[in-house]
């Protein structure tokens, strides 16, 4: 059973606008939540954080929101730029368990058109 | 900055043959991690270790182990190689305790793209 969900494979925008990218998740034990950019051929690298006493983080041209009612964020990135263009996975865990095991998305692929 | 490193970017083996992936991080951390990426799959645990000699299966960890022996190195091991291990594999690591304010992020190598003919 899939506890991290990204529902959509791909996405394309065009730079200098919005992209969005949402993650959904189904265990209620998870409080903390991060995510992931990655270049082909390259490790993930980390972007942003969020914890669960919050529903906002910002940094820069990334925000995450937290609806924990919803069980759902999503990574705000303004302008896209063609940099930007890689996969991104969201990932999840439960804080104060003593494991740091991150349970992750599928990904979703980002295109960023000039 | 924290630096893992893994000790090829590519690898070809033949299916059946013992391999080797090698994964070091200078960082004095507790936690490493095993992972493999397939497109559309995400990255999958295949083990996780939180100590010297200590290990911990993930959510894929058959025709896999792993070792480690020294604090600073995590091997997975492929004591048979399948077409079906064919992946990117992405070694991770991360500190225990609270020690910084992005106290879950992982630290990840470069990976090893491994296919198995």
């Amino acid at each position: 059973d899939q506890q991290v969900k990204q529902n959509s494979p791909s996405l394309s925008v065009q730079e200098g606008r919005i992209s969005i990218l949402n993650c959904d998740y189904t265990n209620s034990m998870f409080d903390y939540f991060l995510w992931y950019k990655k270049y082909p051929a390259e490790g993930p690298t980390f972007l942003i954080s969020i914890s669960s006493i919050k529903d906002k983080n910002e940094d820069g041209r990334f925000t995450v929101f937290l609806n924990k009612s919803a069980k759902h964020l999503s990574l705000h990135i303004v302008p896209s730029q063609p940099g930007d263009s890689a996969v991104y996975f969201c990932a999840a865990t439960r804080t104060g368990a003593g494991s740091y095991q991150l349970t992750f998305g599928k990904g979703t692929k980002l295109s960023v058109i000039p | 900055d924290v630096k893992v490193t893994q000790s090829s970017r590519y690898l070809v083996k033949r299916t059946g043959e013992k391999v080797f992936l090698e994964c070091v991080q200078d960082m004095d951390h507790e936690n490493m991690f095993w992972y493999r990426q397939d497109p559309g799959l995400g990255l999958r645990l295949i083990y996780f270790s939180y100590d010297v000699k200590m290990k911990e299966k993930g959510d894929i960890p058959e025709g896999y182990s792993v070792s480690r022996e020294k604090k600073e190195r995590f091997s997975l091991i492929l004591e048979s190689a399948s077409t079906n291990q064919t992946s990117m594999y992405l070694c991770a690591s991360i500190a225990g305790g609270d020690t910084s304010g992005n106290k879950y992020e992982q630290y990840f190598g470069p990976g090893t793209r491994l296919t198995v003919t």
